[in-house]
């Protein structure tokens, strides 16, 4: 059954602390995106790689987030320094871009999220 | 910047009434199009996806794209307590990401 995987699905930290996220796209899947979802701003894209090279990070606060792949099967969301308006749940999602003309990813597959809270 | 817009809802219908979900889209060059359902506590599931101009359909649900509009649409039929969810509408264009709009909140009433 393939899916996305990510972890911890839950963390709970202090203001100032590291934070890591990782996921496990799915296999044969040559891009990733993740996204961050709150009650107030929806889904917000913050990076996307394909083929391990990262797309777009407009969306992250390069200041204290940082997005990587280190291998086909990894990619991480780091979070350095921790702050609370960073609460939310970060979702990573996989797809296939097509080859050719038609180069757009078709369907996204989510990972369950995780849930970060900063105290 | 590319926008995706949804009515936040809630939209509350009676089971077996339609539900009916719209979306708008802000890029002209936008191809792909995607409704997703969110259950609360869960992540998006891709329910439907359309690429022309016209409708689509699959079992309860019809998705129809109007570009010229810059319109998508998804129709639910006999709704039932069980699609109470948000519905995300999604557009994404050649080689770009996909932007999501805010989700529309469904409430199917027993």
């Amino acid at each position: 059954d393939a899916r996305v995987t990510q972890t911890p699905r839950d963390k709970v930290t202090e203001m100032g602390q590291e934070v890591t996220m990782r996921c496990q796209p799915i296999l044969g899947h040559n891009t990733v995106f993740w996204y961050r979802q709150t009650m107030m701003q929806g889904l917000e894209l913050l990076a996307y790689f394909r083929n391990r090279a990262p797309l777009d990070d407009s969306g992250m606060p390069k200041d204290r987030f940082s997005a990587e792949m280190p291998d086909a099967t990894l990619a991480t969301l780091k979070i350095q320094p921790s702050e609370p308006r960073d609460s939310a749940v970060y979702f990573c999602a996989s797809g296939l871009a097509g080859q050719g003309m038609h180069r757009s990813v078709g369907e996204l597959f989510f990972g369950e999220g995780s849930r970060l809270t900063v105290l | 910047q590319k926008e995706v817009e949804q009515n936040s809802g809630p939209l509350s219908v009676p089971e077996g009434a339609i539900a009916s979900l719209n979306c708008t889209y802000s890029d002209r060059g936008s191809q792909s199009f995607f409704w997703y359902r969110q259950y609360s506590g869960k992540s998006p599931e891709l329910i439907m996806s359309i690429y022309s101009n016209g409708d689509k359909e699959d079992g309860r649900f019809t998705a129809q794209l109007n570009k010229a509009s810059q319109y998508v649409s998804l129709l639910i039929r006999d709704s039932q307590p069980s699609d109470s969810a948000t519905y995300l509408c999604a557009v994404n264009d050649y080689g770009q990401n996909f932007v999501f709009g805010p989700g529309t909140r469904l409430s199917v009433l027993p």
